[in-house]
Order: C-alpha cells, then sequence, then structure tokens
C-alpha cells in the first residue's frame, strides 16, 4: 500500500482557490486516491476520489497527472468553515486496507 | 436518516475488564472499519471488514478483536484493555465500487476511551 506525503499546514484568505498536493511516489496500478476532511473531534469526512486525470464533484476537484506520483486536491473559493484537517490516503482495490497519513491542517483566515 | 452509530460515546475503564465498543450502519453497506486516532499519530485502521464473515487486520490490530455477523454491526472488542488503548475510536462504513474499492466511508461519532 502506497505511503502518501502531505505538507503539514497551509494557510489561504476566504475566497481563494485553495490546492493541497499528496505525493505518492510508489503507488500501485490498482491503487486509487481519496481525499478526506477532519474537523476536531468530528470523524474525517469524503471529499473526493479519483484514479487519473480530473474528477471533480460539487465540492472539489482532484488533478492526478499520468505518472500517477501525486496529486492535487483544488478547493475553489474557501471560506473560513473550510479550516479543517485534511487527509490524502492510497486505497488498492480489493483490500479494504487504508493507510491515513498525517493530513494537511488547512487555516483558512478573513 | 443514514448514520453510523457507535456506543458508547464515552468510557472510563480499567486496565484488564472487557469491554465492547459497538458500530452499526443503516447503509446496507458492505464494507466497514474501525480505526483510533491518536494526537500526533493521526487516523490509524484497526480492523476492517469488506463483508459478512470477512474481516481483516489494519495497521494496528494488536490488542482488538472483531466480528462481522451480520451487515449492520461491526462491534470492536477489547479483551484485556491496557493504558495504551485509551484513544478516540472512529467506526465506519461504505460501499465498494466495482474494483472493490472502499468509497465515500461515513463515520461514526466516535468513542472516547480512557484506561486508567
Amino acid at each position: 500500500l502506497a505511503k502518501t506525503t502531505q505538507p503539514i499546514s497551509m494557510d489561504s484568505y476566504e475566497g481563494q482557490e485553495v490546492n493541497i498536493t499528496c505525493s505518492h511516489n510508489n503507488i500501485a496500478t490498482n491503487d486509487y486516491i481519496t481525499w478526506y476532511q477532519q474537523f476536531p473531534s468530528q470523524g474525517p469526512r469524503f471529499i473526493i476520489q479519483g484514479y487519473k486525470t480530473k474528477v471533480t464533484n460539487e465540492v472539489a476537484s482532484l488533478f492526478i497527472p499520468a505518472d500517477r506520483k501525486s496529486s492535487t486536491l483544488s478547493l475553489p473559493r474557501v471560506s473560513l468553515s473550510d479550516t479543517a484537517v485534511y487527509y490524502c490516503l492510497a486505497t488498492s482495490s480489493n483490500t479494504g486496507k487504508l493507510i491515513f497519513g498525517q493530513g494537511t491542517t488547512l487555516q483558512v483566515k478573513p | 436518516e443514514a448514520q453510523v452509530t457507535q456506543n458508547p460515546r464515552y468510557l472510563i475503564t480499567v486496565t484488564g475488564k472487557k469491554l465492547t465498543v459497538t458500530c452499526s450502519q443503516n447503509m446496507n453497506h458492505e464494507y466497514m472499519s474501525w480505526y483510533r486516532q491518536d494526537p500526533g499519530l493521526g487516523l490509524r485502521q484497526i480492523y476492517y471488514s469488506m463483508n459478512v464473515e470477512v474481516t481483516d487486520k489494519g495497521d494496528v490490530p494488536e490488542g482488538y478483536k472483531v466480528s462481522r455477523k451480520e451487515k449492520r454491526n461491526f462491534p470492536l472488542i477489547l479483551e484485556s484493555p491496557s493504558p495504551n488503548q485509551t484513544s478516540l475510536y472512529f467506526c465506519a462504513s461504505s460501499t465498494l465500487t466495482t474494483s472493490g474499492v472502499p468509497y465515500e466511508q461515513y463515520f461514526g461519532p466516535g468513542t472516547r476511551l480512557t484506561v486508567t
């Protein structure tokens, strides 16, 4: 199972687009990339999942380049309520084993 | 309402006294999983289950047991709790994609366990 590496923390301002990069150099062919958001004392909340190229939903976009050694979560126009910890994890098909990394603490300022 | 419930939410116990934390989901999900979260260590997977009667070890299974006799329930058992199992525990469930990948895990509210 591929280990993921993310920046420990990031700062942004309200209304800006935020891009959080995740490195996964040893990603396997059957690994998917999944992102979760977590607020203090709550369970994580699913944001997005992808395999390659670009995936977009109503809250975020996920960009995975052709070599799949990294991925970028893009949050458009963040607000104060987006202040949270964001986790990137590699998920292999046909195994339920998951490894959450240390996560990125995003602080959104007014 | 679609949800994952855990009980109890808070528990203080003593070393060696067997305990069970229950987890139940009402979404007919195949996949269920237990995690513990400790300051500075992030979320670590304890056990997971791909379906009824199918369970497997996560990253930190030592000192824990699980069972999956019914699709909706996935209890976590600590046969002989120790202080190093003091932690915040989360249960989660999800569907599996056609590729067998857990998709959009729904997490329970958490159980804060203290072992003295």
